[in-house]
């Protein structure tokens, strides 16, 4: 499967501890975005990378959230401190390049308790 | 602030029949829309898109129409069949520079009845 590809597809956590997410974009594709969706809404932006850089952040990104690329391929997500209002599907898409057509990933699903 | 409203929020239809979902956006300098469809437990499939400079593309049983003077576009699916059944997100986004975040809408939840 040549697809976007992320890990894990659930994850529950009690609050406060810290949870990590990985997102693999399909192979070769420039930019990779995160977004979060919470229930019967449609998804919201939160971050993408040109490459391995961070190029625009969006303000529901507070500081317990990071993001890398390192490499330039797969990214991972961090929380920090997680709380029961970070509960939601957090979604990786990649894309070619700019202006190119955004694929998505199965989603992580994170439930902090 | 940019957003997309997206219309309606639940949809019935009979089998065969068609369906006709509408969104509308605020940000003139919008040119490229996409349509997604997400399965239960799963992430947004794209269907179909369309960029600013035509006003209508087609792929077999689902079109989208757009008009750039009154701001809004549709998808429109037709000769629906029960696997249609998902919830349908229209989204929108400014390409150019260093843009290119989806603004979404809020979702059409769609049931083919069969």
């Amino acid at each position: 499967d040549t697809g976007v590809s992320q890990d894990p597809r659930h994850k529950i956590t009690k609050r406060g501890q810290n949870v990590t997410f990985r997102c693999d974009p399909i192979s070769e594709h420039n930019r990779l975005y995160w977004y979060r969706q919470t229930l019967g809404q449609g998804p919201e932006f939160l971050t993408y990378f040109q490459n391995e850089a961070q190029l625009e952040k969006s303000r529901l990104l507070s500081d317990r959230f990071s993001a890398e690329r390192p490499k330039g391929s797969f990214s991972t997500l961090e929380i920090q401190r997680t709380e029961q209002g970070d509960s939601a599907m957090y979604l990786c898409a990649s894309s070619l390049d700019s202006g190119d057509e955004q694929f998505f990933g199965p989603g992580t699903r994170l439930t902090v308790l | 602030g940019e957003n997309v409203e997206q219309h309606p929020s639940t949809l019935s239809v009979q089998e065969g029949d068609s369906a006709v979902i509408k969104c509308t956006y605020s940000d003139s300098a919008s040119n490229y829309f996409p349509w997604y469809k997400q399965e239960l437990g799963k992430g947004p499939q794209l269907i179909i898109d369309i960029r600013s400079n035509v006003g209508e593309k087609k792929d077999q049983r689902i079109a989208v129409t757009l008009n750039k003077t009154a701001k809004h576009f549709s998808l429109h699916i037709t000769e629906t069949q029960p696997e249609d059944s998902a919830v349908y997100f229209c989204a929108e986004t400014r390409y150019g520079g260093s843009q290119g975040n989806l603004i979404f809408g809020k979702g059409t939840k769609l049931s083919v009845k069969p």
